[in-house]
C-alpha cells in the first residue's frame, strides 16, 4: 500500500542553521504530497504541498519539491528559528484516497 | 471564529470503561476523521467520514466506534475492546471529499486519554 518514511528525528540545529528532513513515497499513480506541522500541545497544520511532479511547494521559508524520479519529497529551510521548534509530518493523498497517510514525524528543535 | 473543537483535552479512564471523545466543527466540511498518534508512530487513521450517515474504517478501527449523525459532529468512542488505548487522538475535517480530495484537513488540538 501506499506509504511515507521520513527522516527519524529529533534534529536539534542552532539558529539560522539550513534544514533539510527527508521524505520519501511509495504508491501508485501520481500521490500529492504534503507537510504538516506541529507545534508543542496542538493539532497539525499544513504547510505546503505539491499536487504533481516537479511542482514546489513553499511556505513561511520552507520549501519541498515533489520529485517523482526519486520519489522524495524533502522540507528545507535556509535560515531556521526558535519558534520553528515543532514536529514535521510529511503526508500523502493517492489518487484513489479518502485519507492522508502520514509518515511518523520527525522532531526539531531549534537552538538560540 | 471558525474551526474544530476536541473535548475533552484530557481524560482519563479505568480499564474496562468506554470512553467518547467529542469533535465538532463549524466549518461546513463534509469529510471529518479520526487519528490516532503515539509516540514513533506518525498519525494512524482509525475512521473517516464523507457524509453524514454515512463512515469507513481505517487501518486501526478495532476497538473503537463512531457517529455521524450531524454534519458538525463526529465523535468517536474508545470500547473496553481496545486493548492499548492510551494516546493523542486527533480529529480533523476537510472540505473536500472523494476524488476531489485536496488533502488540506484542519486539525483540533487533540484530546489526550490515560487509562489507569
Amino acid at each position: 500500500g501506499d506509504s511515507v518514511t521520513q527522516m527519524e528525528g529529533p534534529v536539534t540545529l542552532s539558529e539560522e542553521a539550513f534544514l533539510t528532513i527527508n521524505c520519501t513515497y511509495t504508491a501508485t499513480g501520481y500521490p500529492s504530497l504534503f507537510w504538516y506541522v506541529q507545534y508543542p500541545g496542538e493539532g497539525l497544520q499544513l504547510l505546503l504541498k505539491a499536487t504533481k511532479a516537479d511542482d514546489k511547494g513553499s511556505n513561511k521559508g520552507f520549501e519541498a519539491t515533489y520529485r517523482k524520479e526519486t520519489t522524495s519529497f524533502h522540507l528545507e529551510k535556509g535560515s531556521v528559528q526558535v519558534s520553528d521548534s515543532a514536529v514535521y509530518f510529511c503526508a500523502l493523498m493517492s489518487n484513489s484516497g479518502y485519507a492522508l497517510n502520514f509518515g511518523k514525524g520527525t522532531s526539531l528543535l531549534v537552538t538560540p | 471564529d471558525g474551526g474544530i473543537t476536541q473535548s475533552p483535552k484530557y481524560l482519563f479512564r479505568k480499564e474496562g470503561q468506554n470512553v467518547t471523545l467529542s469533535c465538532e466543527q463549524n466549518l461546513n466540511h463534509d469529510a471529518m476523521y479520526w487519528y490516532r498518534q503515539d509516540p514513533g508512530q506518525g498519525l494512524r487513521l482509525i475512521y473517516y467520514s464523507q457524509i453524514v450517515n454515512d463512515f469507513q474504517k481505517g487501518d486501526i478501527a478495532e476497538g473503537y466506534s463512531v457517529s455521524r449523525e450531524k454534519k458538525e459532529s463526529f465523535p468517536l468512542t474508545v470500547t473496553s475492546a481496545q486493548k492499548n488505548p492510551t494516546a493523542f487522538y486527533l480529529c480533523a475535517s476537510s472540505i473536500d471529499t472523494g476524488f476531489s480530495n485536496t488533502g488540506e484537513l484542519f486539525f483540533g488540538e487533540g484530546s489526550r486519554l490515560t487509562v489507569l
